[in-house]
């Protein structure tokens, strides 16, 4: 039972262009949602979160959407760098400490 | 600034074998998370500490504990391994009350043969 879902394996953008990165989850419960960018051989890292009670954050060149009728949000880029390819995870938090991580999206930004 | 250590990097054991894998958390974060990455997967919720309690319990087998000691790191003990525990560990920390953002570390490697 996949609650967090990431629906396209890949991404690829030119640079410059804006990167829209989705997000679709099931469960009801989740209050934050949180977007990692994650490199080979590293740990993910941190890049943005949004509360379930808001529906925009923005952070310098991203933004998190989140459409709670829908049970959706989605991530952007702008403006696309190179050192922006990576693979992406969205992912919810149930209660404080339990976190569900979606399947990722690995995006690539040409140069 | 400091962040998430885990080790060992890389572990190679056998079948039925145990493993113990340890993380030190950023310092003053209160909480610990541990995560386990299959090969194209994405990372799984194991387990998790509040203030050195379990707080949350994911998909962690009955052959796995955790615990987190008095000096906040934590250590997971796999016993009876199996060909399908060979997957990246990740382990991550967070203070409670700041939005939890978590600081994962790089993981450890870990192949069972």
């Amino acid at each position: 039972d996949q609650q967090v879902k990431q629906n396209s394996p890949s991404l690829s953008v030119q640079e410059g262009r804006i990167s829209i990165l989705n997000c679709d989850y099931t469960n009801s419960m989740f209050d934050y949602f949180l977007w990692y960018k994650k490199y080979p051989a590293e740990g993910p890292t941190f890049l943005i979160s949004i509360s379930s009670i808001k529906d925009k954050n923005e952070d310098g060149r991203f933004t998190v959407f989140l459409n709670k009728s829908a049970k959706h949000l989605s991530l952007h880029i702008v403006p696309s760098q190179p050192g922006d390819s990576a693979v992406y995870f969205c992912a919810g938090r149930e209660g404080t400490y339990k976190y569900i991580f979606g399947t990722g999206t690995r995006l690539k930004v040409l140069a | 600034a400091a962040g998430v250590i885990q080790s060992p990097r890389h572990l190679i054991k056998e079948k039925r074998e145990t493993a113990t894998l340890k993380c030190y958390p950023i310092p003053r974060h209160d909480t610990v998370y541990w995560y386990q990455q299959g090969p194209g997967q994405d990372p799984q919720f194991l387990i998790s500490f509040y203030e050195k309690m379990q707080s949350d319990k994911g998909s962690i087998p009955d052959r796995f504990s955790a615990q987190q000691f008095s000096d906040y790191h934590s250590e997971l003990n796999m016993s009876s391994l199996e060909l399908g525990d060979s997957a990246l560990y990740f382990c991550a920390s967070s203070i409670t009350g700041t939005g939890n953002e978590q600081f994962f570390g790089p993981g450890t490697r870990l192949t069972v043969l």
